[in-house]
């Protein structure tokens, strides 16, 4: 199975910060990457896939990058409406440890 | 517009079952691969299942395996989560997502329901 890690897990920062979340695969999983946003109680939705795609109607100060093992997703300036918990997945196979555990951006 | 509607949620005591539906609108549901994510309270999202567009291909997370079963009828734009078995740890909400491709599964989700909340208590 691949396992997906996201860090940090907590992340504090301000508006206008730019901010930066990693995601490793346990083994290659391509540009078969997918980034969600999700805020409480509400479902997930998503922001990037393929890696690096932006998804319609994603603010552009959104970003993804990378392929193989390593991925990051970057907020170019952090607005109010950004704070929220941020989840990759891949999507290269089915498997349980498909998401990673979340990364947590909360106000400084 | 797409909508995924999920329903059937519910406390259930442990060994007990429960049916989830979730009804589609707005896509050619049968052209597409849907699954169930579920997210334990104050926890994470955690893919559960998947079945392909035509129902024949089903695919199951260790955890659920041989308890759940995933199925869809075409005809009438529903997915469901067959739960049996249930114990505490399935505690969860339960959402069913749209995979975004209509070629060979799988793909990132595009479209999620707002998910129903499973509980599993005595």
């Amino acid at each position: 199975d691949i396992q997906m890690t996201q860090s940090p897990s907590t992340l504090s920062a301000s508006v206008g910060d730019r901010v930066t979340i990693t995601c490793r695969a346990s083994q290659s999983v391509g540009t078969w990457l997918a980034w969600y946003q999700q805020k409480p109680g509400k479902a997930p939705k998503t922001l990037i896939c393929r890696a690096s795609s932006l998804e319609s109607g994603v603010p552009s100060r959104f970003s993804g990058s990378g392929s193989g093992t390593e991925f990051t997703l970057t907020i170019s300036s952090l607005q109010p409406d950004d704070f929220a918990t941020y989840y990759c997945q891949q999507y290269e196979t089915y498997s349980p440890g498909a998401f990673g555990q979340g990364t947590k951006v909360e106000i400084k | 517009e797409v909508q995924l509607l999920e329903s059937g949620g519910g406390l259930a005591q442990p060994g007990g079952s429960l049916r989830l539906s979730c009804a589609a609108s707005g896509f050619t549901f049968s052209s597409y691969a849907m699954s169930w994510v579920r997210q334990a309270p104050g926890r994470g999202l955690e893919w559960v299942s998947t079945v392909f567009g035509g129902g024949g291909s089903t695919y199951y997370a260790d955890s659920v395996k041989g308890r759940f079963t995933i199925y869809r009828d075409n005809s009438k734009s529903t997915l469901f989560l067959q739960m049996n078995s249930l114990s505490v740890e399935d505690t969860a909400v339960y959402f069913c997502a749209k995979e975004a491709g209509t070629a060979v599964p799988p793909y990132h989700f595009d479209w999620w329901g707002q998910g129903t909340l499973v509980t599993v208590s005595s």
